[in-house]
Order: C-alpha cells, then structure tokens, then sequence
C-alpha cells in the first residue's frame, strides 16, 4: 500500500464546477503540500499545510490531522485548471501521491 | 529569479549508453533531490545530497549515480545498467523541511 494515497485518479469536469481531490497519508508528517503539475511537466507548489486550511484564489486546502486527509478544492473550475494535482506529506523527506489527473471542459 | 533549471527539457539515447540530466539552482539551497516519475506512479525518490559532496540513495538508486561537487549543481547520470531508463526525471531543491522548489524535468527515451 501507498504511503500517500489520492482520490480520484481521473476527474472530468464542466466548466464552473467545484472540484475535491481527497488525499490520505499513514506516515507521521511535519507539512503536506499540493503541487500541480502542467502537460510540459514542470510542477509548482501550491499550498503547504501543517493544520487547518489554506486559500489562495480559488483553491482551498484543507488538513485533518488526526484523520491522516487533506483535501484540495477548487471553486468555478476552469479549463486553465486542467493539470495534475499531486498531494506529497513531507517528514524527513517527501513521499508522493501518484496524482489526480483533472480535465476541466469549457 | 531563483529557481532550477534542468536541461535538456527532451533527450534521446541509444540502449547502453549513459547519459547525464543537468540540474542546477539558484537559490542557495543546500538539499537537492532527483526523482522519477512514470505513468499512473508517484514521484520515486533515487539519490539525494543534503550538504555539498555528500549523497545518499533513495528508494530507486540503482542503475543510477550522482554527484554533488558545488551547491548549486547536482547531476544526475542512468547508466547503461538500469534496466528501464525511460521515464521523466525532476529535480527538486529545498531549504528545510518546508520550502521546495522543483525544476521543469527532463524527458529521457531510449531507443
């Protein structure tokens, strides 16, 4: 089993929709981060987590550390959000999700 | 700007050759790592250096080999005994535990 497991692999969406990508751990962490990786496959980090939640834009990202979840949202989804959302938990090193892969349709 | 920069972006080899990934920063940041990255797979983690001349294997190490003689460049070489060299390859630089910064990855096919 995966250290860092993610939900779901695939996700399609209509233009506007609000987006969830689940993901949980089982290793102890210091910080989670969500990253998207663009079709060129450079990868930026978007959020980095410790406890509680974060927001920039229309993404949110949320932690439950008792739980082992985090969750990305993205609110009026775009097509321009169409990219690979990796969850990684961070502890002495980084340990990957294997990604979501989201499809926003205009 | 700081940040990583790999090259090249695409890169074709002939089975048995090695070949060597660049990877180089700009932000002072003393760890640097090198991961793979296959289709459906997380990123899986083959060398890291946390301090100048120093490295350390990762999950996937074999088949590969690093070097880290100045901070701002750690090189990656397959070798001609890894088996499955095809894959996409990021390097990735942090400061810490918390700030990480990863490079645009490079391609690599074997033909």
């Amino acid at each position: 089993k995966n250290e860092v497991e993610q939900s779901p692999q695939n996700l399609t969406a209509q233009e506007g929709e609000f987006i969830t990508i689940n993901c949980s751990y089982s290793v102890g962490i210091s910080a989670l981060h969500w990253l998207q990786q663009h079709p060129g496959g450079g990868i930026v980090s978007l959020f980095m987590l410790s406890s509680g939640k974060k927001k920039h834009g229309r993404l949110i990202a949320t932690i439950n550390i008792q739980e082992k979840h985090s969750s990305l949202h993205i609110t009026a989804s775009h097509p321009r959000d169409s990219a690979v959302y990796i969850c990684a938990a961070n502890n002495n090193d980084m340990r990957f999700g294997a990604g979501t892969r989201l499809t926003v349709k205009p | 700007d700081g940040g990583i920069t790999q090259s090249p972006k695409y890169l074709f080899r002939k089975e048995g050759q090695n070949v060597t990934l660049s990877c180089e920063q700009n932000l002072n940041h003393d760890a640097m790592y090198w991961y793979r990255q296959d289709p459906g797979q997380g990123l899986r983690l083959i060398y890291y250096s946390q301090i100048v001349n120093d490295f350390q294997k990762g999950d996937i190490a074999e088949g590969y080999s690093v070097s880290r003689e100045k901070k701002e460049s750690f090189p990656l070489t397959v070798t001609s005994a890894q088996k499955n060299p095809t894959a996409f390859y990021l390097c990735a630089s942090s400061a810490g535990n918390f700030f990480w910064f990863f490079g645009p990855g490079t391609r690599l096919t074997v033909l």
